[in-house]
């Protein structure tokens, strides 16, 4: 059981460039996010996918799209980088979207955008 | 919007000594309040959570933290540190789902 897993684990961008940052749980849940972290900040969601086939934002979805593959699969694609999302990016997964199901989180991928 | 503050950006402790790690929150509505350690190089794992009833909440690894309305605090305690617990601590928040606001993180470190 590996839990939620996060490719690649680091990664070097020119601005400008494109990349997708992909997710997958194995733990049979319904509902994932993506988070960024920021230094001096708390986790903040960018996106997040109650179940399959459905996706809405977060409290900071700007120059982010995300695509929930199938219910194993949630990636985030940046379609033109920016210095400002230099971050390290985690994706977590829950059973379902209610505030008490707990968060299993990835190990994260830390992206530098030069 | 709720939000969290975290007293303390870093906080240093002997082995043995009493970790209390500080979060006061702000919400206009009954909060759910969590508490996550993250290790170097992983991603955030929960300790404890409060939901309703008791407001004293026991988690893994020997922590607990203490509900207190009136003080709109939710404080982290460990009464004996090991060094096995130097890591970050989130304080969260949550009013309804799929918004869970995050503190900025406290930084344990621990001293043989």
């Amino acid at each position: 059981n590996a839990g939620v897993t996060q490719t690649p684990k680091f990664q070097v961008l020119k601005t400008g460039q494109s990349m997708t940052l992909q997710c997958a749980q194995d733990m049979n849940h319904n509902s994932m996010y993506w988070y960024r972290q920021d230094p001096g900040m708390g986790l903040r969601l960018i996106y997040y996918s109650a179940s399959e086939g459905t996706t809405d934002k977060g409290e900071v979805p700007n120059g982010y799209n995300v695509s929930r593959l199938n219910k194993r699969e949630f990636s985030l694609r940046l379609e033109s980088a920016a210095p400002s999302q230099t971050s390290v990016y985690f994706c977590a997964s829950t059973t379902n979207m209610r505030v008490t199901d707990t968060q299993y989180f990835g190990p994260g991928t830390r992206l530098t955008v030069l | 919007a709720q939000s969290v503050t975290q007293l303390g950006s870093h906080v240093s402790v002997s082995e043995g000594a009493l970790v209390l790690l500080r979060c006061n929150y702000s919400s206009s509505v009954p909060p759910y309040l969590f508490w996550y350690v993250q290790y170097p190089n992983q991603g955030l794992q929960l300790l404890l959570k409060y939901t309703t009833g008791a407001t004293l909440v026991k988690g893994i690894n020997g922590f607990e933290a203490e509900f207190k309305k009136s003080e709109t605090s939710f404080h982290l305690t460990k009464p004996s540190a090991h060094m096995s617990d130097a890591a970050e601590y989130f304080c969260a928040v949550s009013e309804r789902d799929n918004d869970m606001r995050f503190g900025a993180g406290t930084r344990l470190t621990v001293k043989p």
